[in-house]
Formats: C-alpha cells, sequence, structure tokens
C-alpha cells in the first residue's frame, strides 16, 4: 500500500546526542516536509524539500539538518544546538497534480533524557 | 502577525451539536484551503478541501471559504464521540505548495 513511514515512533535522546528520524514514502511525491508539533501550536515547518538534492529551510529549522539524496527518503537530524527537541515530529508529502493533499506519516515523539 | 490564526480551543459540545472551527488569515495570496483531523498520537488526515472562495459539503461537514474577509470555517452537523479530535486549518499558495497550519482547534464531543 502506498504511503508514509516514519521511524522510530518513540526516540529518547541524551543531552548533546545527534538523533536522526526516519521518513520514507512511497507515493512518488516530489516534495517532502519536516513539521514539529507542540501543544497549543500546531504545525511549525522545519525543513522541506521539492525535488532531490534541494531543501529549503522553514520557520524553525536552527537545530536540525535533512538531506534529500533520493526521492523516497527525507531524514531528519536533530542535532545538540536543538535546545528543546522534545515534541511529536512529522514527517508529510505532497505532489503536483490537481490536488494540494499533503499526507502525513504517523510521527516520532523525540524525548530528551 | 502568524500568517494563520485559529482558536486552539479546547471546545467541549455534546453529541449532536452543530460544530463551528475557524480560521482566519492575513495573506490574500492563499488559493488552496484545507481542513485535517488529527487523532490523538497520529498523523493529520485530509478532511475537507477547497479552492478559491465558496462552499463545498461532504455528508456532516462543510467547508466555507470568504476571501474577502480572509475567513474560513469548518461546520459539523450532528457532532459524535468519534469526531473528538484536534482538527487543523491548513492553506497553500499554490498547487503542490508548501502547507501553512493553524494551531489546530482540540474538539471534544461528549455522548
Amino acid at each position: 500500500d502506498g504511503g508514509i513511514t516514519q521511524s522510530p515512533k518513540y526516540l529518547f535522546r541524551k543531552e548533546g546526542q545527534n538523533v536522526t528520524l526516519s521518513c520514507e514514502q512511497n507515493l512518488n511525491h516530489d516534495a517532502m516536509y519536516w513539521y514539529r508539533q507542540d501543544p497549543g501550536q500546531g504545525l511549525r515547518l522545519i525543513y522541506y524539500s521539492q525535488i532531490v538534492n534541494d531543501f529549503q529551510k522553514g520557520d524553525i529549522a536552527e537545530g536540525y539538518s535533512v538531506s534529500r539524496e533520493k526521492k523516497e527518503s527525507f531524514p531528519l537530524t536533530v542535532t545538540s544546538a536543538q535546545k528543546n527537541p522534545t515534541a511529536f515530529y512529522l514527517c508529510a508529502s505532497n505532489g503536483q497534480g490537481v490536488y494540494t493533499e499533503a499526507f502525513f506519516g504517523q510521527g516520532t515523539r523525540l524525548t530528551v533524557v | 502577525q502568524k500568517e494563520v490564526e485559529q482558536d486552539p480551543g479546547p471546545l467541549s459540545v455534546p453529541e449532536g451539536a452543530i460544530v463551528s472551527l475557524n480560521c482566519t488569515y492575513s495573506n490574500s495570496a492563499f488559493q488552496y484551503f484545507m481542513w485535517y483531523r488529527q487523532y490523538s498520537r497520529k498523523g493529520p488526515e485530509l478532511l475537507m478541501y477547497t479552492y478559491s472562495s465558496g462552499n463545498k459539503e461532504d455528508g456532516r461537514f462543510t467547508a466555507q471559504v470568504d476571501k474577502s474577509s480572509k475567513y474560513i470555517s469548518l461546520f459539523i452537523r450532528d457532532s459524535q464521540p468519534s469526531d473528538s479530535a484536534t482538527y487543523l486549518c491548513a492553506l497553500a499558495y499554490n498547487q503542490g505548495g508548501k502547507l501553512i497550519f493553524g494551531q489546530g482547534t482540540e474538539l471534544s464531543v461528549k455522548p
């Protein structure tokens, strides 16, 4: 079945560590996005990529990094420079057809311990 | 000023009530308007999609866009406990473009 897969579902990070969140899609979508969700703040855009080997910063990119080496994959690294990384992270993708519908993964909950 | 504003609630209603959820936005260049529903600890799912102004109905759900007022609404008729979720409005400037989300409104429908 087509969709977006995020892994892991839960992730624990020690202070000072980098961690990488995985996002894979088999929808043949060109664009992929990473959002961060905190209670009462909706979804805030971290990074997005509209084609392979290209990506742009969103509203809250500091302390995060991404790569887009393959169309299907858009991993997010939360670096030690991100001072408050505990949050729910959502990956999404959309295509260039009639609709702009974005499909979301099921999210990764990251907790700093 | 945020591009999209949405009352975060929470909103609690009895079963069978009519629910009205709203967003306002600041840039008249937005052309695509969406409502997503998100159950707890899950990814959002598209509920309604509207291009430009007007109404769109799908079962118990009606989406309204008023571009002159920069105001969008989602109405839920005969609300059910299964409608309890967070509802997010999302706007885009162009097809396939990045989505700008509101803060989300947490809705609880009590039996």
